[in-house]
C-alpha cells in the first residue's frame, strides 16, 4: 500500500539559509500534518492543512511557513535557519472526512543545520 | 492543551513476557488516541487508534485500552519478542481540535533474547 512520501530524506544547510521540505500524502488523503522531533524529544505539532486550507497551528516559528497544493502535497518552508532547527521533520496524512482521523506518518526528513 | 505522560520511560524484559505500557492524558475530552512505534532514527508506525467512543482495540499481539474518565490508556503486548524492541509513543488529540495530536515522551522497550 502507498505510504506518505517525504523528500528529501536528509538535508544539510548552513545557518541563515532556507530549506524546503516536501510531503506527498497517501492517495485520497486530504489532511496533512507537520511535526518536528528534536534529538531525544517527542514529536511536536507544527501545522496542519485540510483541503488546502490551514486547519490548525501549533508551535511553528514565524520563520517557517507551509502550504498545501491542489494535488494535496504540502511543502514546509524554513527560512533564516538556526542551529536549533536541526531535527527530524515528519509529515503525516489522514482522511479528514473520515471519522477516525488516524494519522499515517512518513519516514521523516532529517535536517541538519551547521 | 493536552499533557501526555508515559510511564515507564524505559523497560527491559526477557523474551516471551507479557507487558503493559502506560499513557496518561490531562483532558478527558479527547477525540481519539493513537499508539505508535518508532525505531531509532526512523519514522512513526501507527499501531492502534482508539476513538473516544471505543474502550479498546486489538491487532495481533497488541491490545490498547482507553479509559477517558481516568485519563489513561494502556498498550498490552503479549508474548514479547526481540523484534518488539523500539520506542512506543502515545498521542492524544487536542480536545477541541481533533486534527492536533500531543505526544508523550515514549517508553523505550528492550526485549532481551
Amino acid at each position: 500500500a502507498a505510504g506518505v512520501i517525504q523528500s528529501p530524506r536528509h538535508l544539510i544547510k548552513e545557518k541563515r539559509e532556507t530549506a524546503t521540505l516536501k510531503c506527498y500524502p497517501i492517495p485520497r488523503h486530504d489532511t496533512v500534518y507537520w511535526y518536528q522531533q528534536g534529538p531525544g524529544q517527542d514529536p511536536q505539532f507544527l501545522i496542519s492543512f485540510y483541503e488546502k486550507m490551514q486547519s490548525d497551528k501549533g508551535s511553528i516559528p514565524d520563520r517557517f511557513s507551509a502550504q498545501q497544493f491542489s494535488d494535496y502535497h504540502s511543502e514546509l518552508n524554513m527560512s533564516s535557519l538556526e542551529l536549533g532547527d536541526s531535527a527530524l521533520y515528519f509529515c503525516a496524512s489522514s482522511l479528514g472526512s473520515g471519522n477516525s482521523y488516524e494519522q499515517y506518518f512518513g519516514p521523516g526528513t532529517r535536517l541538519t543545520v551547521t | 492543551k493536552q499533557e501526555v505522560t508515559q510511564i515507564p520511560a524505559a523497560l527491559s524484559v526477557p523474551e516471551g513476557e507479557n507487558l503493559v505500557l502506560n499513557c496518561s492524558f490531562t483532558d478527558s475530552a479527547i477525540y481519539n488516541l493513537q499508539w505508535f512505534r518508532q525505531d531509532p532514527g526512523k519514522g512513526l508506525t501507527s499501531l492502534l487508534l482508539i476513538q473516544s467512543s471505543q474502550r479498546e482495540q486489538t491487532s495481533g499481539r497488541l491490545n490498547a485500552s482507553l479509559d477517558k474518565s481516568s485519563g489513561r490508556s494502556t498498550l498490552y503486548i503479549a508474548a514479547s519478542q526481540p523484534g518488539d524492541s523500539a520506542t512506543y509513543l502515545c498521542a492524544a488529540s487536542d480536545p477541541y481540535n481533533f486534527n492536533k495530536f500531543y505526544f508523550g515522551s515514549g517508553t523505550k522497550l528492550n526485549v532481551k533474547p
